[in-house]
């Protein structure tokens, strides 16, 4: 099993519609979590860092959930712009207790959306 | 806007010759990260370091890959005898020191070509 898995994809949709992905995760350990968005050939770019209490940033939602082992994002309604690779990363812990900046990914899910 | 700079951004090699890539992290940032991106694979991390010191090391091949963050000077990420399975983009990362890590900065990447 794959330490992240997100959902295969591709995600194609009409603008104004509202998408959802998931993103599992093995490490039940793991303390940090974050949804990335990466354009063609360009760097990811952190989108939202994803809080066990949820969090909304405009027309995006993150949500954890720590038992099953998920996060998920929902973007309302889509904007063309919003056709990319979504990343979702999670931090382990560090065996000496303390994390850092050692992200495993998921393999991403390509977003498209159409007029 | 001086975020993390990467050079060069597109770099060919044939196979047998060296790669290097440098990366100068945000500024009052000192905690550097190498991912590598291989085509249609996930980000993979690679190393993490710090000034003088390789801190995480656990993605690196074992031979023909290296990386060092010297006092002065950027970070060198270097690829000896280069093959066309290197073929992939790098792309580096930093965090501040006051920071767990847990949130990094990526570079736009630099895209290694082997032929």
């Amino acid at each position: 099993r794959k330490e992240v898995e997100q959902d295969p994809g591709p995600f194609n949709v009409p603008e104004g519609a509202t998408v959802a992905f998931n993103c599992t995760y093995s490490n039940s350990a793991s303390q940090s979590f974050f949804w990335y968005r990466q354009d063609c050939r360009k760097e990811p770019k952190l989108l939202m860092s994803v809080y066990s209490s949820g969090n909304e940033d405009g027309r995006f939602t993150a949500q954890l959930n720590r038992a099953s082992q998920y996060i998920s994002l929902l973007i309302r309604d889509s904007k063309l712009s919003d056709s990319a690779t979504y990343l979702c990363a999670v931090n382990p812990l560090w065996a000496g207790g303390t994390s850092y900046g050692k992200l495993t990914f998921g393999q991403g899910t390509i977003l498209t959306v159409h007029p | 806007n001086a975020g993390v700079m990467q050079n060069p951004r597109h770099l060919v090699r044939r196979r047998g010759q060296e790669a290097r890539l440098r990366c100068s992290p945000m500024k009052g940032h000192s905690h550097v990260y190498w991912y590598r991106q291989l085509p249609e694979e996930g980000l993979k991390f690679m190393v993490y370091l710090q000034k003088e010191n390789i801190i995480d090391e656990s993605g690196m091949p074992k031979e023909r890959f290296s990386a060092e963050f010297p006092k002065e000077g950027p970070s060198i990420l270097r690829i000896q005898q280069v093959v066309r399975g290197d073929s992939a983009a790098y792309f580096c990362a930093s965090s501040p020191p006051a920071d767990s890590g847990n949130t990094i900065y990526f570079g736009e990447g630099s895209w290694l070509t082997v032929v």
